[in-house]
């Protein structure tokens, strides 16, 4: 089985401060990882994916998450944030061959001005 | 190319009743996979097909059915509505499931 953990229901932060979502998995199996975001009554928009490769992965809106295999972990973060990050993040895990993921509790990212 | 789309966008029904959700994959996208998510549970997994058939189901009363037709879309179904059924429900696609899922707007569905 597999379980996310997202370390932190709430994030506020000043605009154009650095941010950093945590999230911890577990699994018995082979993953794939991504971070997605939701905004008010809408869907998940995917982020950034891990599926191999660079443990470093960026997106094109300056987010960026680091893969640790060994602390099982695939944190985001964002060096300046901008009021349009506000909302929902979800860190997901993907059991590769299963159509399934696993969905963390989500983060309430609040930019503040 | 068309993303992910799920009709209707929202739905009030009465609770007793059944209801049907339909979602469209992305061109090309043959496993598609639904998820409820709500206030108290967060994102749970419904269900997955691929190919038509489900291969894989969460821990869901028998209420909740789906299936997939030839086309990729995919139709939910829950039956005997309860107020706890008042939720989002987001379809997702993905080329083969081992790749990415990318997901629909979802369909809000309250149950009174």
């Amino acid at each position: 089985a597999q379980s996310v953990t997202q370390l932190d229901s709430q994030v506020p932060v000043f605009e154009e401060a650095p941010v950093e979502l945590r999230c911890n998995y577990s699994s018995s199996v082979s993953v794939y990882l991504f971070w997605y975001v939701q905004y008010p009554n809408q869907g998940l928009q995917l982020l950034l994916k891990y599926l191999s490769g660079s443990t470093l992965v960026e997106s094109i809106n300056g987010f960026e998450a680091e893969f640790n295999k060994s602390q099982t972990s695939f944190h985001l973060r964002k060096p300046s944030v901008h009021i349009s990050d506000t909302a929902e993040y979800f860190c997901a895990v993907l059991r590769t061959n299963a159509g399934k993921s696993t969905f963390g509790d989500g983060t309430t990212l609040t930019v503040k001005p | 190319k068309a993303g992910v789309t799920q009709t209707p966008r929202y739905l009030i029904k009465t609770r007793g009743q059944q209801v049907t959700l339909s979602c469209s994959p992305i061109s090309g996208h043959r496993s598609v996979s639904w998820y409820q998510q709500t206030p108290g549970q967060g994102l749970q997994f419904l269900f997955e097909y691929f190919s038509e058939t489900q291969r894989n189901k969460g821990n869901f009363p028998g209420r909740f059915s789906g299936r997939q037709f030839s086309n990729s879309r995919s139709e939910m179904n829950v039956s005997t509505l309860e107020l706890g059924d008042s939720a989002l429900y987001l379809c997702a696609s993905s080329r083969t499931p081992s790749n990415e899922q990318f997901f629909g707007p979802g369909t809000r569905l309250t149950v009174l």
